[in-house]
């Protein structure tokens, strides 16, 4: 069985740009969580969504937003980007809308020069 | 005051060694608690959920004290294959939150 699968895995963008990031939960997962690790820190909540709906949202800012599709895929847009939103972005599905069970892929590293 | 503070080490120890990291958090309500393991520029993969009573999972055991809002890791007979960023991770609640350490780096040396 495929496990969580991000798109694309690197990108390199230049400030100002917009950036569209993918994530396919494990097939019956219907929460999906996204995350920013910047380097040598721990990963940082974004956003949830369950069932479509948007369940949380941590401390970003606007330039951030997020959305899930019936299929339970879900996409991450960040706008106007800055050099600090260089990371590594992790999108982890579980099959409740609760923290067990959570399954990280393998992120996409994110450049912006 | 960081939610979830960890030494960033390294911890540099040799195969075999036994090794223990500790964790401090600073909400009280905190419910939930983790340790995950992060190997160079990979995902993060849960290691072992940590009870209050303690727990213990072949070479790793883990424990929380909630009066002291702190958790440890210990890691017996080190192997080489140990070596990676260990991240403390608490949730407020039953929900979808996880708040995560900086991750405390181990090295295991031959």
């Amino acid at each position: 069985d495929a496990g969580v699968t991000q798109s694309p895995t690197h990108l390199i963008k230049t400030r100002g740009q917009q950036v569209t990031l993918r994530c396919s939960p494990i097939s019956g997962h219907k929460s999906v969580s996204w995350y920013q690790q910047v380097l040598g820190q721990g990963p940082q909540f974004i956003f949830q969504y369950y069932e479509k709906e948007e369940r949380g949202r941590g401390n970003f800012p606007d330039r951030f937003s997020a959305r899930q599709f019936p299929n339970y895929s879900s996409e991450l847009n960040v706008n106007a980007l800055l050099l600090g939103d260089s990371a590594l972005y992790l999108c982890a599905s579980s099959g409740t809308a609760s923290n067990y069970g959570y399954t990280f892929g393998s992120g996409t590293r994110l450049t912006v020069v | 005051r960081k939610e979830v503070e960890q030494d960033p080490g390294p911890f540099n120890v040799p195969e075999g060694a036994t090794v223990a990291f500790n964790c401090t958090y600073s909400n009280s309500a905190s419910q939930s608690f983790f340790w995950y393991r992060q190997d160079c520029r990979k995902e993060p993969k849960l290691l072992m959920s940590v009870y209050s009573s303690g727990n213990e999972d072949g070479r790793f055991t883990a424990q929380l004290n909630r009066a002291s809002q702190y958790i440890s890791l210990l890691i017996r007979d080190s192997k080489l294959s140990d070596s990676a960023t260990y991240l403390c991770v608490v949730t407020l609640d039953s929900s979808y939150k996880l708040i995560f350490g900086s991750g405390t780096r181990l090295l295991v040396r031959p």
